[in-house]
């Protein structure tokens, strides 16, 4: 396991449809994040799980986006109902449990397009 | 309220020049974390450097080097003799001790020409 990885690495869908996306953080990683990255900008957090435990939610992550982490390895980001104000980067990310201590390590993230 | 500015949006530079990335922060909190994420075209944020509040020793690794600066709330970032691999987007970043989330500038654009 060298690494963060997303799947799938992009994604195009109708509006209207539901997507998932699935993250692999590195495997010793307790804490796992969800970013937003739209053109230009930086990225927006939207969540953030420690273990299996969703311990914050952004403002931005609306009733639409729901996220997993069941036995706190894995993860997953659902989108429900696809808007094109969705169309972004969605990035992965994990680290130790330390808060700000430790480097958040990120995967190459999923490109979403919403048409 | 956690406020990260990167007022530079591009720069272009020449191999072998120097160049600095500015950061400036705004938090309320005594205890933060400070960091530098470079993104490269393959989209992949790398992380580089992670700074606590309580120390503001600079830091020098190799060709980089960052100088923190709590009077100025600034983090800023330079390059010693650029190269072609350091064109990337570079991302200053803030977290504070209560919360592990990051804030994000929006970045600064660098294209190193040969």
């Amino acid at each position: 396991d060298t690494g963060v990885s997303q799947n799938p690495r992009h994604k195009i869908t109708k509006r209207g449809q539901n997507v998932t996306f699935r993250c692999d953080p590195i495997s010793e990683h307790n804490r796992l994040y969800w970013y937003r990255q739209t053109l230009g900008q930086g990225p927006e957090f939207l969540t953030y799980f420690q273990n299996e435990a969703q311990l914050e939610k952004s403002r931005l992550l609306s009733d639409r986006f729901s996220a997993e982490r069941p036995k706190g390895s894995f993860s997953t980001l659902e989108i429900q109902r696809t808007e094109q104000g969705d169309s972004a980067m969605y990035l992965c990310a994990s680290s130790l449990s330390q808060p700000g201590r430790t480097e958040a390590f990120f995967g190459q993230g999923t490109r979403l397009t919403v048409v | 309220a956690q406020k990260v500015t990167q007022a530079q949006t591009e720069i272009s530079v020449v191999e072998k020049e120097d160049v600095t990335l500015d950061c400036v922060y705004e938090t309320r909190d005594t205890t933060y974390y400070l960091f530098w994420y470079k993104q490269p075209p393959s989209g992949e944020l790398v992380f580089l450097i992670r700074r606590n509040s309580f120390d503001e020793q600079n830091e020098i690794s190799g060709r980089y080097s960052w100088n923190f600066q709590k009077s100025t709330s600034s983090f800023n970032f330079t390059i010693t003799a650029s190269q072609v691999v350091d064109s990337a987007v570079y991302f200053c970043a803030l977290s504070e001790a209560h919360t592990d989330k990051l804030i994000f500038g929006t970045g600064t654009r660098l294209q190193v020409f040969p």
